[in-house]
């Protein structure tokens, strides 16, 4: 599996739009890039996933590079609920287990 | 809510002993994973589970076991505890075996003294 790095942490104020990166340069042409996050110990949250294009659900945007060596989760207007940790993934396992990083601490400030 | 059940949510023994750590993943899903997470070592991917079959082994050491029973809830046993097998145990479904969406449990918390 590829493996990612993320800052380790970020702040973003209400209201604004939190982008968080992630390099996966070692990323091969079968790997999907997956986000989670994990508010304060409790059960990771799936948010969004994507292999080549751009994706967008009700929770964030997934940008991905033209070369899939980098991407950015988008959450368009961040609120105090969406501090948390937000881990990148790259996986290409016939199953679906995840491997997770350090992820990236995301404070949301009023 | 996740859909996904774990029980207990927290659980004290002591060195040596035996606990089981109980699963029910949401209606219809077939696949169950389970993760440790303890501060040195964030989370780890332990085991996979689809259908009552073994899919998948991570980092899961051998005084640990798991399965899943036909009514697809999962059991994770871990024997012999020791201090550092003190974390957070969750548990995961998905539909499918290749889980690009998974559904994550409240968690055990497991305190070894």
């Amino acid at each position: 599996d590829a493996k990612t790095t993320q800052p380790p942490s970020m702040d973003c104020a209400e209201g604004r739009a939190a982008n968080l990166p992630c390099n996966h340069s070692t990323i091969s042409g079968n790997e999907y890039v997956y986000w989670y996050r994990q508010i304060h110990s409790q059960g990771p949250q799936y948010i969004i996933h994507g292999l080549k294009n751009n994706e967008t659900n009700e929770m964030a945007s997934l940008i991905i590079t033209e070369d899939r060596k980098s991407s950015t989760l988008i959450l368009p207007h961040a609120t105090l609920r969406d501090t948390a940790v937000y881990y990148c993934i790259v996986d290409s396992s016939n199953t679906g287990k995840l491997i997770f990083g350090q992820g990236t601490t995301l404070q949301v400030k009023p | 809510d996740s859909g996904v059940t774990q029980t207990p949510k927290h659980l004290i023994t002591a060195t040596g002993q035996r606990v089981t750590l109980r699963c029910s993943p949401r209606s219809g899903d077939l696949s169950v994973y389970w993760y440790q997470q303890s501060l040195d070592q964030g989370l780890q991917f332990l085991i996979q589970y689809y259908n009552g079959e073994e899919r998948a082994k991570g980092n899961i050491l051998e005084r640990f076991s798991a399965q899943q029973f036909p009514d697809l809830h999962s059991e994770l046993n871990l024997s012999s505890l020791e201090l550092g097998d003190s974390a957070l145990y969750f548990c995961a479904s998905s539909p499918a075996y290749r889980g690009r969406e998974q559904f994550f449990g409240p968690g055990t918390r497991l305190t070894v003294l």
